[in-house]
């Protein structure tokens, strides 16, 4: 199966941008995304890219797609302490019934 | 704006126990699934269904696993006799397409 990869954790002070990191494996992903989990709650689904696409853009958020080294990365600008959760990647496989995810990125905003 | 719902949101439980976890999709959803996560680790994909039957399951979904949509608006999933490493958060989601999945907020179930 699919293997989703990221970094455990990422510090960064507000105000500042902050860039988190996915690989995958599985190169007939079709669509890649980027969930948000606050403690104790459930995962918000925050973007999303088609994999024929090489970047994404809403508001803060950057999503950019490296298909050839099949790279994913989600670019917060301007971190607020809000922003303090763990981000998880997540792959959706050929088959649309399934996601792979990784094992979340713990976001740390310094005031 | 419309949301997965689960209940309970904490299930402690004795090992050897029957539980039921409980879910109501978004109301015009045709895909259902169950995750799993347990602490510190990956969120694990366990089913999925549509069309009132299973559309796929991974290694973790053995025979003590089941899942049911008892009537139009809940999706339950029954572990038959849990075992300590059952313990973890269970996450449903729903999707109208079969792509965009919303997650609801989870049940931690707590085996002992």
């Amino acid at each position: 199966g699919e293997d989703v990869e990221q970094s455990l954790f990422l510090s960064v002070r507000e105000g500042d941008s902050s860039v988190i990191n996915c690989t995958y494996t599985d190169s007939s992903s079709t669509y890649l995304y980027w969930y948000k989990q606050e403690p104790g709650a459930g995962l918000q689904l925050l973007t999303y890219i088609f994999s024929n696409m090489d970047m994404k853009q809403d508001q803060r958020l950057t999503v950019l797609l490296n298909k050839k080294d099949k790279h994913l990365s989600l670019r917060i600008a301007d971190t607020q302490t809000g922003d303090s959760a763990i981000y998880f990647c997540a792959v959706q496989s050929g088959n649309f019934n399934k996601f792979y995810f990784g094992s979340g990125t713990k976001l740390n905003v310094k005031p | 704006e419309p949301e997965v719902t689960q209940t309970p949101s904490h299930q402690v439980t004795q090992m050897g126990q029957e539980v039921i976890l409980r879910c109501v999709p978004i109301s015009n959803h045709l895909y259902f699934y169950w995750y799993r996560q347990i602490l510190g680790q990956k969120v694990e994909f366990l089913v999925s269904f549509y069309n009132n039957e299973i559309s796929e399951k991974s290694e973790i979904f053995d025979d003590q696993f089941s899942v049911e949509r008892p009537d139009g608006s809940n999706f339950t999933l029954k572990i038959r006799s849990t075992k300590l490493e059952d313990s973890a958060m269970y996450f449903c989601a729903s999707s109208e397409g079969g792509n965009e999945q919303f997650f609801g907020p989870g049940t931690r179930l707590t085996v002992l």
